[in-house]
């Protein structure tokens, strides 16, 4: 098993509709969390962060479940530029440094 | 520049050879990340440095991977004997802060396609 697991999709969604992703995690020692958003053959960017109380950023709202070892991604009103595969990123500070990635989600948003 | 900078952006190598791999990273940021990232997977941590020192080296995935940081800013990946299973996209990333601590995140580079034939 991975120690962090995303479902690859893809997810196919018209404009407009909202779309949601889990990720979760096995080390219940995890710190920190993020969510990063790669285009094809680009370098990962970060999207957000994602604090245990949840935060949002525009149309995009991200929440921590610490009990079950989850994280989601909701986006809302998706657009066609949110096309992408979306990482799910855990840190465990015991292992200074190493952020551990998922194999990404793919989002496909078609007109 | 103000972002991370890796060169080549493409390597081909014949199996056998040594390739080295360049990592610029943000002004004045402490950590350094080096990932492999295969098609359709998600990006694998290879090994860190925190200034010249490195600190995690437990993703290297065998002896012949080798990585430093002599002066605390730019780093060398080398890769000793390519084997075809080495290709892939090796990227680069840094941080302002320590690695693991706080939510500061990671900025990366576009990443070296290593291809070996």
């Amino acid at each position: 098993r991975k120690e962090v697991e995303q479902d690859p999709g893809p997810f196919n969604v018209p404009e407009g509709a909202t779309v949601a992703f889990n990720c979760t995690y096995s080390n219940s020692a995890s710190q920190s969390f993020f969510w990063y958003r790669q285009d094809c053959r680009k370098e990962p960017k970060l999207l957000m962060s994602v604090y245990s109380s949840g935060n949002e950023d525009g149309r995009f709202t991200a929440q921590l479940n610490r009990a079950s070892q989850y994280i989601s991604l909701l986006i809302r009103d998706s657009k066609l530029s949110d096309s992408a595969t979306y990482l799910c990123v855990v840190n465990a500070n015991t292992n200074a440094g190493k952020s551990t990635f998922g194999d990404g989600t793919t989002l496909t948003v078609k007109p | 520049g103000a972002g991370v900078s890796q060169s080549p952006r493409y390597k081909v190598a014949k199996r056998g050879q040594d390739v080295a791999l360049r990592c610029d990273p943000i002004s004045g940021h402490v950590s350094l990340f080096w990932y492999q990232q295969a098609l359709g997977q998600g990006p694998e941590f290879l090994t860190y440095f925190q200034n010249e020192a490195q600190l995690d080296k437990s993703g290297l995935p065998s002896d012949r991977f080798f990585a430093e940081r002599p002066e605390g800013s730019v780093s060398t990946l080398k890769i000793q004997r390519t084997q075809q299973e080495d290709s892939a996209v090796y990227l680069c990333a840094s941080s302002s802060t320590p690695g693991g601590t706080g939510y500061q995140p990671q900025h990366f580079g576009d990443g070296t396609r290593l291809s070996i034939l």
